[in-house]
């Protein structure tokens, strides 16, 4: 069964905090794993995806990094903002079984001005 | 360019009745993902298609549901006699084709606005 693990599962930070997230997945057969950021009432869009072990990605004050051989991805977000709470959801996907996307639970960001 | 589409965005559904939810991808993308997100929980999969083609439907229940991807037109996911388990947001993705594997590619999968699905 693969699994991929979130956490924490929610985090309450200040405006101005830095703050991060892991994901954890399994390091055998992979082949991608994407960050998405879901807010309430919306769709989930896309922030990155990551392919290759020590990949670094960053898009404004959001950036990630890759580990496939621990089985890990960090998600940073420096100097957090009233507008950056949402939920952050991992997906890994798997080399095998038809490109399958597991995602984790995701962490609840709440980002207090 | 459009994004991807789902209608209805709301339905409502008696137990026992059908449910037919659709799914309009972006253009030029011709791989389509279901997700199923149950109340107090996270997306789940339920089947990846391409067109014409069931890829792999391991997150769908056997009984009751069947979701196609035709050469024309949306694709459907088909919830029949329906229950008050299936309330749900369903949600579809879709994506590009990798050109060189002809693999649903690593790039983005992107995602509707959901259908909420509720039955009385």
């Amino acid at each position: 069964i693969l699994n991929v693990e979130q956490s924490p599962q929610s985090l309450h930070v200040q405006e101005g905090d830095s703050t991060n997230f892991t994901c954890s997945f399994p390091s055998s057969n992979f082949y991608a794993l994407h960050w998405y950021r879901w807010e309430t009432a919306k769709s989930p869009e896309a922030l990155f995806v990551m392919t290759l072990n020590g990949d670094e990605k960053k898009k404004g004050r959001i950036s990630a990094t890759l580990n496939t051989k621990e089985g890990y991805s960090y998600l940073y977000i420096k100097g957090s903002q009233p507008e950056d709470s949402a939920t952050y959801l991992c997906a890994f996907l798997p080399y095998t079984g038809g490109f399958k996307t597991i995602f984790g639970a995701g962490t609840r960001l709440f980002v207090k001005a | 360019n459009a994004g991807v589409m789902q209608n209805p965005r709301h339905l409502v559904r008696r137990r026992g009745q059908e449910a037919r939810l659709r799914c309009s991808p972006m253009k030029g993308h011709s791989h389509v993902y279901w997700y199923r997100q149950l109340p107090e929980e996270g997306l789940k999969f339920m089947v990846y298609l391409q067109k014409e083609n069931i890829i792999d439907e391991s997150g769908m229940p056997k009984e009751r549901f069947s979701a196609e991807f035709p050469k024309e037109g949306p694709s459907i996911l088909r919830i029949q006699q329906v229950v008050r388990g299936d309330s749900a947001a369903y949600f579809c993705a879709s994506s590009q084709t990798d050109p060189l594997s002809g693999k649903s590619s690593t790039d983005t999968q992107y995602f509707g606005p959901g259908t909420r699905l509720t039955v009385l």
